[in-house]
């Protein structure tokens, strides 16, 4: 019962540096989300995606760039890093066509990953 | 555009009973949630009502929902310190195709033994 995978669990980059963040999700979910969480902030939604190939911008896009090639996968990347974007990054997923929960829009979500920007 | 409120902390003794509160604004019919973080973990969903209802309940939780006053609350009986967690209040409009879950900036509950 994988659920949503994420990798890597824990990153520090310097500043200006590029990375990948990998979401692969194994429940045959439609749509698939990226948020992240800061101390008293809650989560803030990044960017999202409503079916293989498509993305679309969610509060707070600015130095992010995502990706979904492939239905399970959901890729967000910092092109040029800045302390600003150290977070906790969460991606979650949801619907699945013709399963009860589909019409809740119940959300399944990631351990996470810690990144530090020095 | 829609908001979901929470306070941002509330401290039980072990065994007692705690209500966690949270307001939101959006008046269509909709779907509201609790989810539950406990350290170093995603969150994970724990219920669900919908607006319809006024409450729910299962197991040691309690879900109500005054829909007039727009106000949810989940109250956990005989707390545990494993709940001690962060616990977020959610809602989504009922609605076809995508839609935007808004998530409250979650309640830090700590169970002190």
């Amino acid at each position: 019962n994988a659920g949503v995978t994420q990798t890597p669990k824990f990153r520090v980059l310097k500043t200006g540096q590029s990375m990948t963040l990998l979401c692969a999700q194994d429940m045959n979910h439609e749509y698939m989300y990226w948020y992240r969480q800061d101390p008293g902030m809650g989560l803030r939604l990044i960017h999202y995606s409503v079916g293989e190939g498509t993305t679309a911008k969610g509060e707070v896009p600015d130095g992010y760039n995502v990706s979904r090639l492939k239905k399970q996968n959901f890729l967000l990347g910092l092109e040029s890093a800045a302390p600003s974007q150290t977070s906790v990054y969460f991606c979650a997923s949801s619907y699945s066509r013709g399963r009860p929960d589909s019409a809740k829009n119940i959300q399944y979500f990631g351990a996470g990953t810690r990144l530090s920007v020095l | 555009g829609e908001d979901v409120e929470q306070s941002l902390f509330l401290s039980v003794r072990e065994g007692d009973s705690s209500v966690i509160n949270c307001t939101y604004t959006d008046s269509s019919s909709t779907y509201l949630y609790w989810y539950k973080q406990e350290p170093g973990a995603g969150l994970q969903l724990l219920t669900y009502i919908f607006s319809n209802m006024d409450m729910k309940q299962d197991q040691r939780l309690t879900v109500l929902l005054n829909k007039k006053d727009k106000h949810l609350s989940l109250r956990i009986a005989d707390t545990q310190t494993g709940d001690s967690a962060i616990y977020f209040c959610a809602e989504t409009p009922l609605s076809g195709g995508y839609q935007k879950v808004t998530f409250g900036i979650g309640t830090k509950l700590q169970v002190i033994p």
